[in-house]
Formats: C-alpha cells, sequence, structure tokens
C-alpha cells in the first residue's frame, strides 16, 4: 500500500520567505501528483498537477517539482504573504486510489 | 474542471440520528469519491460511488453505516448513519472529470458533523 509522508509537520515563517514542502511515497508507480490547499474546516483546493512524465509544474509563486524514481515531490512558494497559511496536502494518484499525505500546517508571520 | 457544491456545509447532530449529505457537480464526471477527515487527521477514502450500481467500500467502512446513491453522473449522496461521537468529522466529495484517467481530482467545500 502506498504510504504518503510530508514533512514537516508544521511551519512557521516570516512574511515575504521563500519556502519549500517536502512530500515522499514509496511507490514510485504513480500516474501524478496533486498538491492540495486546505484552510481550517474546508474543503480542498487544488494548487497543481504533476503528471509521471513530468518534472515540475509552475502556477504564480508556486512550484510543483516530481522526482519518481526517488519517491519525492517538492512544493515551493515564493514570497511568502499572510494569505498562504493553511495546511498543504500532496496526493500520489495510482490509478486505483489516491493516497494523501498528513499535510504541513503553514503559517506565515505579517 | 469541476465545480462541486456540498451541503450541509456543516451541521450538529444528536447521537443515535443519521444525517445525508449532497454532492452535485457542474458537470458530468465518471468517478465520485467520499473521504473522511477526522480531527487532526489525513483523509480516509470511504467509498467509490458507481453511477448506476452499488458503491465500492474501502476496508473498514460498510453499507449500512455509509448508505452512497449516485443516480446520476452529476449527483451523489452519502449518508451517515445512527450517528454517534466518533463519527464527527468532516466529509468531502470528490470527482474525477470524465475520461481522464490522470486527471485533477476535484473536491467540494467538506461537510463538518459534529455528533453530541
Amino acid at each position: 500500500k502506498q504510504e504518503v509522508t510530508q514533512i514537516p509537520a508544521a511551519l512557521s515563517v516570516p512574511e515575504g520567505e521563500n519556502l519549500v514542502l517536502n512530500c515522499s511515497f514509496t511507490d514510485s508507480a504513480i500516474y501524478n501528483l496533486q498538491w492540495f490547499r486546505q484552510d481550517p474546516g474546508k474543503g480542498l483546493t487544488s494548487l497543481l498537477l504533476i503528471q509521471s512524465s513530468q518534472r515540475e509544474q509552475t502556477s504564480g509563486r508556486l512550484n510543483a517539482s516530481l522526482d519518481k524514481s526517488s519517491g519525492r515531490s517538492t512544493l515551493y512558494i515564493a514570497a511568502s504573504q499572510p494569505g498562504d497559511s493553511a495546511t498543504y496536502l500532496c496526493a500520489s494518484n495510482t490509478g486505483n486510489q489516491f493516497y494523501f499525505g498528513t499535510g504541513t500546517s503553514l503559517t506565515v508571520i505579517p | 474542471s469541476a465545480v462541486i457544491s456540498q451541503k450541509p456545509s456543516r451541521d450538529i447532530c444528536q447521537r443515535g440520528t443519521s444525517l445525508t449529505i449532497q454532492c452535485q457537480v457542474d458537470s458530468q464526471v465518471t468517478m465520485m469519491f467520499w473521504y473522511r477527515q477526522q480531527p487532526g487527521q489525513s483523509l480516509t477514502l470511504i467509498a467509490t460511488a458507481n453511477q448506476g450500481s452499488e458503491a465500492t467500500y474501502e476496508s473498514g467502512f460498510v453499507i449500512d453505516k455509509f448508505p452512497i446513491s449516485r443516480p446520476n453522473l452529476t449527483f451523489s449522496t452519502l449518508t451517515v448513519s445512527n450517528m454517534s461521537p466518533e463519527d464527527s468529522s468532516i466529509y468531502l466529495c470528490s470527482a474525477y472529470p470524465r475520461g481522464e484517467v490522470t486527471g485533477e481530482l476535484f473536491f467540494g467545500e467538506g461537510s463538518r458533523l459534529t455528533v453530541l
């Protein structure tokens, strides 16, 4: 069974800093990997989707990379803002099911 | 993309009662899923809602406790039956765009249930 781990579990940074969130998965046979944002008590908002054949995807200040062979993905957030404060989850798609990490809770301090 | 609406967004329920959560997608989708997120935890898949047939449940989840309907390609319901405080969670509906096996997964806004 696929296991997805996210490190760190929580992160607090001052506004304006660049930061990296990490996601690792045990089974490299994935279709894609997706990053989500979740605000407290709410649903998940899709941020970036990386197909298994891709190395990275970018959207605005967000850049996600994928290294399938090592079972790792990173989400890079540039010039962080207080509005970026949320929990960030990664999920790997094995074709049969999505497996979610436990998330990184990010706080950006003004 | 797909826009997914869930209702209710939140509810407070009494022990022993049942609640039905509705999920509406703005386009036809092949696959719909129901997840549970217990406090402080990540998402756990409850079942895949199959159009025109019985839902496919994951280990640890049974139809008597979580009956699911999927009458068409845009709508599904999840009922949480005979609720106990352990059922207090966020329940999330998600959908997979039609024909896109490697496509993006979209979520509704979630239904936050508190059972007293």
